[in-house]
């Protein structure tokens, strides 16, 4: 699975809109781009993913480059709730093993 | 839906001491995958279950890990003895196939 990069930390103010980048260069054609976040002492929990279009679901948007080669997770109005930790994923699917890599991710601070 | 359960959520224990953690999946959920979470990192799999066969456990350290899955619902996890450096959050998920992957809220283990 093609490896991401994102940003250590983040802040957002309640109520604007948090945009989070993702890096993933080495992207092949037939691997999604898969978001995860987890909120403290809560288990990771999926948010969105994609291929080649752009996704919108009720949780946030996926805006996925046209050559792939990076994404940005949009949730358009941060509330204190979303304060966590937010991991970009690039995978194939169907997944032969199944499993999710997760790097270190961003640290996303909602601030009042 | 209950989700996927896990007990306990917090353990403390003593160096060369054992422990198990225990896993109920959703209903329903042929595959079930423990991970572990170390302190600042993303969660990592130590092994994957198709209803009662282990079919990964290629990053589980079998010198002192070991983990069962009797009739292909509920898994244990057990380490023994424990080390310092085993002290982590380990994640229990399961999946309907390639579909429904769901975490679950952990069990935070500290060994003093």
């Amino acid at each position: 699975d093609a490896k991401t990069t994102q940003p250590t930390s983040m802040d957002c103010a309640e109520g604007r809109a948090a945009n989070l980048p993702c890096n993933h260069s080495t992207i092949s054609g037939n691997e999604y781009v898969y978001w995860y976040r987890q909120i403290h002492s809560q288990g990771p929990q999926y948010i969105i993913h994609g291929l080649k279009n752009n996704e919108t679901n009720e949780m946030a948007s996926l805006i996925i480059t046209e050559d792939r080669k990076s994404s940005t997770l949009i949730l358009p109005h941060a509330t204190l709730r979303d304060t966590a930790v937010y991991y970009c994923i690039v995978r194939v699917a169907p997944n032969p093993g199944n499993q999710f890599y997760f790097g270190t991710g961003t640290s996303l601070t909602v601030i009042p | 839906e209950a989700g996927v359960v896990q007990s306990p959520r917090y353990k403390i224990i003593e160096k060369k001491q054992p422990v198990a953690f225990w896993c109920n999946p959703i209903s329903g959920h042929n595959t079930l995958y423990w991970y572990r979470q170390n302190l600042g990192q993303g969660p990592e799999l130590l092994i994957r279950y198709e209803n009662e066969e282990a079919v990964d456990d290629s990053q589980l350290p079998k010198d002192r890990f070991s983990a069962e899955r009797l009739k292909g619902v509920d898994s244990t996890l057990k380490i023994q003895p424990a080390e310092l450096g085993d002290s982590a959050v380990y994640l229990c998920a399961s999946s309907k196939g390639q579909d429904g992957y769901t975490f679950g809220s952990g069990t935070r283990l500290t060994v003093v």
